[in-house]
């Protein structure tokens, strides 16, 4: 199937700092999403997005739906360590197939 | 509940076996989704029901796997003569309607040996 393209695959932060993680389409999409999923739990939705250029908070944490709608960023302010974790990004055009990114994780050093 | 729920959270089935999975979507969700993922990976669609009508099975790596959600609620996702490459976690995720925000179950980790 097919998966958006998410960076960095990986981020070593120290807690405080500021984490920004991207993702990618060759596909327009009308919705994008964020996710993150702890070790052997399901994601968890953070933020949805449903128009080009909106720009959406919660909490510590904010999204982007890109412009051109094939891309997406999630950024995270003065993190903590309850941070770590792997984060999802997550996007549909048209029907039911949200296809998801391949991933960043986050550690978050104390 | 509030959430969705699967069941069992963990399958270890011997080659060949059938097994059935189960999910509880949230309350009044119309749309259920049943994705696989493997480890390291994001989740990967595999079929999408609307009310108890399965509008895309698309996803579906082979006719040993089938979903159904007879009463527009509970859905069981059945894989028949599990395979070595079945193994990998079930997410279910419901939904208010197509293109919102999806909200996923714990996950079934299914082991195929």
């Amino acid at each position: 199937g097919q998966q958006l393209n998410q960076s960095p695959q990986s981020m070593f932060i120290q807690e405080g700092e500021d984490v920004s993680m991207n993702c990618t389409s060759s596909s327009i999409f009308n919705t994008w999403l964020w996710y993150k999923q702890d070790p052997g739990e399901g994601p968890v939705l953070l933020i949805a997005l449903y128009k080009a250029g909106e720009l959406t908070s919660n909490g510590r944490l904010t999204a982007q739906f890109g412009i051109t709608r094939k891309d997406s960023f999630l950024n995270i302010s003065a993190s903590i360590p309850s941070d770590v974790g792997i984060y999802f990004c997550a996007g549909v055009y048209t029907g039911n197939q949200f296809y998801f990114g391949t991933g960043t994780s986050l550690t978050v050093i104390p | 509940g509030a959430g969705v729920s699967q069941s069992p959270r963990y399958k270890v089935a011997k080659r060949g076996q059938d097994v059935a999975l189960r999910c509880d979507p949230i309350s009044g969700h119309v749309s259920l989704f049943w994705y696989q993922q493997a480890l390291g990976q994001g989740p990967e669609f595999l079929t999408y029901f609307q009310n108890e009508a399965q509008l895309d099975k698309s996803g579906l790596p082979s006719d040993r796997f089938f979903a159904e959600r007879p009463e527009g609620s509970v859905s069981t996702l059945k894989i028949q003569r599990t395979q070595q490459e079945d193994s990998a976690v079930y997410l279910c995720a419901s939904s208010l309607g197509p293109l919102r925000e999806q909200y996923f179950g714990p996950g079934t980790r299914l082991t195929v040996t």
